[in-house]
């Protein structure tokens, strides 16, 4: 069974220039969730996904977007990237059913971006 | 407020050591789960073990074993006879009834076993 497929690996930006990522999840989950990992900040969660619909969102700023397909494959973009936008993101996927905490999270190798 | 805390950094041990790590995690939900996640050097998050607020049992499960303690509010984790492959920063997760599908992480904690 193939795991979550994160695309691209790595990638290098400037400065106002927007970014999209791509997230493939397990075949059969339909929840998708993406997390901001930084040194200072840790692992922050962005959003949440099922069957196309955003369901929840975290602290962050609207130049960070999402949506999801209907084959449950989700892409997250940021536009207008500042340098405090460097961080590994992290895809995760589930079944989504069952309430929080029902489902385990499995995660992506992540796309790691750079923004100078 | 930071929802989980665990307050080793780092730990460094040497193969076979046990390792503990400490978990205390803050939330007035009465339905929760808790979890450890393990993220080697590749990046991905390697999802360890789980536990919901309704069950206190500690278990065994291979070389992981956990003690989840309601009344301190602490969730911590061993690992018996550390290998080199241990090696890895490991996460305290807490995900909420009021939240769904969001874990809120710690601030992790590095692992290093020396051979």
């Amino acid at each position: 069974k193939a795991g979550v497929t994160q695309t691209p690996r790595y990638l290098i930006k400037t400065r106002g220039q927007q970014v999209t990522l791509s997230c493939s999840p397990i075949s059969g989950h339909r929840s998708v969730s993406w997390y901001q990992q930084t040194p200072g900040q840790g692992l922050q969660f962005l959003f949440e996904y099922f069957s196309e619909t955003q369901r929840n969102k975290g602290n962050f700023p609207g130049r960070f977007s999402g949506r999801q397909f209907s084959n449950s494959r989700s892409e997250m973009n940021v536009s207008t990237l500042e340098l405090g936008d460097s961080a590994l993101y992290l895809c995760a996927s589930s079944t989504g059913q069952g309430g929080s905490g029902a489902n385990v999270l499995t995660f992506g190798a992540g796309s790691r971006l750079t923004v100078l | 407020a930071q929802k989980v805390t665990q307050a080793q950094t780092e730990i460094s041990v040497v193969e076979k050591e046990d390792v503990t790590l400490d978990c205390v995690y803050e939330t007035r939900d009465t339905t929760y789960y808790l979890f450890w996640y393990k993220q080697p050097p590749s990046g991905e998050l390697v999802f360890l073990i789980r536990r919901n607020s309704f069950d206190e049992q500690n278990e065994i499960s291979g070389r992981y074993s956990w003690n989840f303690q309601k009344s301190t509010s602490s969730f911590n984790f061993t690992i018996t006879a550390s290998q080199v492959v241990d090696s890895a920063v490991y996460f305290c997760a807490l995900s909420e009834g009021s939240n769904d599908y969001k874990l809120s992480f710690g601030a992790g904690t590095t692992v290093t076993v020396r051979a």
